[in-house]
């Protein structure tokens, strides 16, 4: 049971222009949604992240918008530049405050900017 | 460097056979959390260790087990390996009261049974 749904395997972008990441859920106990970007060798690393009392958050070049109601979110980046490409994990949970907290991650969404 | 010490990074072993993963958190992190991403999947959410003790499970074999130690890394054993079990093991930790921001990664350790 995929609970997080990145239903995009690969994307492609020229340099300078909109990278649109679609991530959608299923477990209406998430309320906690973040995104990680992984390169070739290395660990996921923290990106961004949207609580679900909001529905955009953004960061310099990187924003994440959350649609409640549709169980779907975005990551926007703008613009794209090379050193953006990378895998791109979705993830989600019922963040309840603490450190004892389990991220459901989506398979990854490769992104590939183009110069 | 993200904090998170996993070793090996690489390991090659036969069908059957039992291996130990190794995983040192960051600094002052009492979560531990193992992670596996096969060919084609995300990652999927072993076990996590908070302070030496199991705090949730996840999809992880009856094959597979794991401990906290007082120093605080942990260990993943994984034995009677199959092909199947061929992929990227992550480590995690984080530390309370830095919440969702304080979860990181180490590089992970590619296993690949022959």
């Amino acid at each position: 049971d995929q609970q997080v749904k990145q239903n995009s395997p690969s994307l492609s972008v020229q340099e300078g222009r909109i990278s649109i990441l679609n991530c959608d859920y299923t477990n209406s106990m998430f309320d906690y949604f973040l995104w990680y970007k992984k390169y070739p060798a290395e660990g996921p690393t923290f990106l961004i992240s949207i609580s679900s009392i909001k529905d955009k958050n953004e960061d310099g070049r990187f924003t994440v918008f959350l649609n409640k109601s549709a169980k779907h979110l975005s990551l926007h980046i703008v613009p794209s530049q090379p050193g953006d490409s990378a895998v791109y994990f979705c993830a989600a949970t019922p963040y309840s405050g603490g450190s004892n907290y389990k991220l459901t991650f989506g398979k990854g969404t490769l992104l590939t900017v183009n110069p | 460097d993200s904090g998170v010490t996993q070793t090996p990074k690489h390991l090659i072993t036969a069908t059957g056979q039992r291996v130990t993963l190794r995983c040192s958190p960051r600094s002052g992190d009492l979560s531990v959390y193992w992670y596996q991403q096969s060919l084609d999947q995300g990652l999927q959410f072993l076990i996590q260790y908070y302070n030496g003790e199991e705090r949730a499970k996840g999809n992880i074999l009856e094959r597979f087990s794991a401990q906290q130690f007082p120093d605080l890394h942990s260990e993943l054993n994984l034995s009677s390996l199959e092909l199947g079990d061929s992929a990227l093991y992550f480590c995690a930790s984080s530390a309370t009261g830095q919440g969702i921001y304080g979860y990181t990664f180490g590089s992970g350790t590619r296993l690949t049974v022959v």
